[in-house]
């Protein structure tokens, strides 16, 4: 079974300047979501789809970012403008079942983000 | 809301003994779960064990195993026979709710010495 692909895999940017980050995640999982994590922190949840709708986004800095997942498949997230405090690394993670408690979720390897 | 409290930044374990690793959790939800997670210094995060509020018995993962204590609220993983692969950040979790999500701690650092 193929893993959660992200990409890129490091991004290095200006403050002010956009980016976009993908997220493939296993195949069949509806649930997706996207973490940020800060260095030295623990992953904090920015956004969670269940298909194609979204289902929390309360911790999402909505004036500057922005995540889809049209098809119900794969997800963006993109930040625009970026500043110096969304240096991070980026997960996205699945889960097959969404609100049985005992289906883990299966996170990507991440996109370290480093805005200069 | 839910919130976990990781109060060990780091903690150091001779090769071949065992550590535990502290969690504790707040939550108004009567059905809940609580994780453990590995993340190496590569960044990936490696699911390790699950337990469930209602499950009577502790959870057992090979050389892992959750002590919960529900009236203490409390979740810490035990690592026996600790090995220098074992030396990595430990993340534990929980999950429940009508959103199906996980909120993290802050982790401990493991480190296993030779």
């Amino acid at each position: 079974e193929a893993g959660v692909a992200q990409s890129p895999r490091y991004k290095i940017i200006e403050k002010r300047q956009s980016v976009a980050f993908w997220c493939n995640p296993i195949s069949g999982h509806a649930t997706l979501y996207w973490y940020q994590q800060i260095l030295g922190q623990g992953p904090k949840l920015l956004i969670q789809f269940q298909n194609n709708g979204v289902v929390d986004d309360s911790q999402l800095p909505k004036d500057r970012f922005s995540a889809e997942r049209l098809k119900g498949v794969d997800s963006t997230l993109k930040i625009q403008p970026a500043k110096l405090e969304d240096s991070a690394v980026y997960l996205c993670a699945s889960t097959l079942s969404w609100g049985q408690l005992n289906s883990p979720l299966h996170f990507g390897n991440g996109t370290r983000l480093t805005v200069t | 809301a839910q919130k976990i409290t990781q109060t060990q930044p780091g903690m150091f374990v001779q090769e071949k003994e065992a550590v535990t690793l502290d969690c504790t959790y707040d939550t108004s939800d009567q059905s809940y779960g609580l994780f453990w997670y590995k993340q190496p210094s590569s960044g990936e995060m490696i699911f390790l064990i699950y337990q469930g509020s209602y499950d009577e018995q502790n959870a057992t993962e090979g050389r892992y195993s959750l002590n919960f204590q529900k009236a203490r609220k409390s979740a810490n993983l035990v690592i026996s026979a600790s090995q220098l692969g074992d030396s990595a950040m430990y993340f534990c979790a929980i999950g429940g709710g009508s959103n199906y999500k996980l909120t993290f701690g802050k982790g401990t650092l493991l480190t296993v010495n030779p």
